[in-house]
């Protein structure tokens, strides 16, 4: 069964540091990763999606990375600012096998950037 | 729509009462999925929807839970004799693509938070 692990669970920084967020899976059969960000109150939106055969996706500030041998991606977040406050989420989605569409979700990391 | 859309957003009921859940998902969307999020805990996958048929029921918690979909647009979760323990935001989400792309990007909505007293 895949389990997703994120570090750390909370995350306070001062605004303008750079800061990275980890995910590990325990299963390396994956077809697909993804990062949410989830603002208190409301659903989640997808920031960066990285195939398996991929290393890493950049959007803006953000860098994310995928090791898929060791089970790890990070998501990387330069100059950091306020808005960035939200709870981070990554989740998986199996290769193979009839319930290749559902995602396994780790329990997220919460970053604040005070200013 | 331009998004995915639930309603109601806030729900607080007795227990034993019945609640229903909606979901509009994107137009065009054909795959629909519901999610559960309870306090300090990941989201818990519920059910798939591929246009109005549900090819995976199995994260459904109990038979009290069942979901529907019609004209492969909107969707219904309802919970019947609501126990404290339902108690969680739940989330909706489409892609536009069945299973078979790996692009397929969820796009979800904001949930709907169940407070079952």
């Amino acid at each position: 069964k895949q389990e997703v692990t994120q570090i750390p669970a909370a995350l306070s920084v001062p605004e303008g540091e750079n800061l990275v967020l980890n995910c590990s899976f325990t299963d390396s059969a994956i077809y697909n990763l993804q990062w949410f960000r989830q603002d208190p109150g409301k659903g989640l939106t997808s920031l960066l999606l990285i195939q398996s055969s991929q290393r890493e996706q950049t959007s803006g500030r953000l860098n994310a990375s995928l090791d898929k041998s060791s089970g790890r991606s990070t998501l990387y977040i330069a100059a950091s600012q306020p808005g960035d406050s939200a709870t981070y989420l990554c989740a998986v989605r199996p290769r193979s096998g009839g319930s290749n569409y559902k995602l396994t979700f780790g329990k997220g990391t919460l970053l604040t950037v005070n200013p | 729509g331009a998004g995915v859309s639930q309603s109601p957003s806030n729900k607080v009921t007795e227990k034993g009462k019945d609640v229903e859940l909606r979901c509009d998902p994107i137009s065009g969307h054909t795959a629909l999925y519901w999610y559960r999020q309870s306090l300090g805990q990941g989201l818990e996958f519920l059910i798939y929807f591929q246009g109005n048929s549900a090819p995976d029921k199995s994260g459904l918690p109990s038979d009290r839970f069942s979901a529907e979909r019609t004209g492969g647009s909107v969707s219904t979760l309802t919970i019947q004799r609501t126990q404290q323990e339902d108690s969680a935001v739940y989330l909706c989400a489409s892609s536009p693509y069945g299973i078979s792309s790996g692009a397929n990007v969820l796009t979800f909505g904001a949930g709907s938070r169940l407070t079952v007293l």
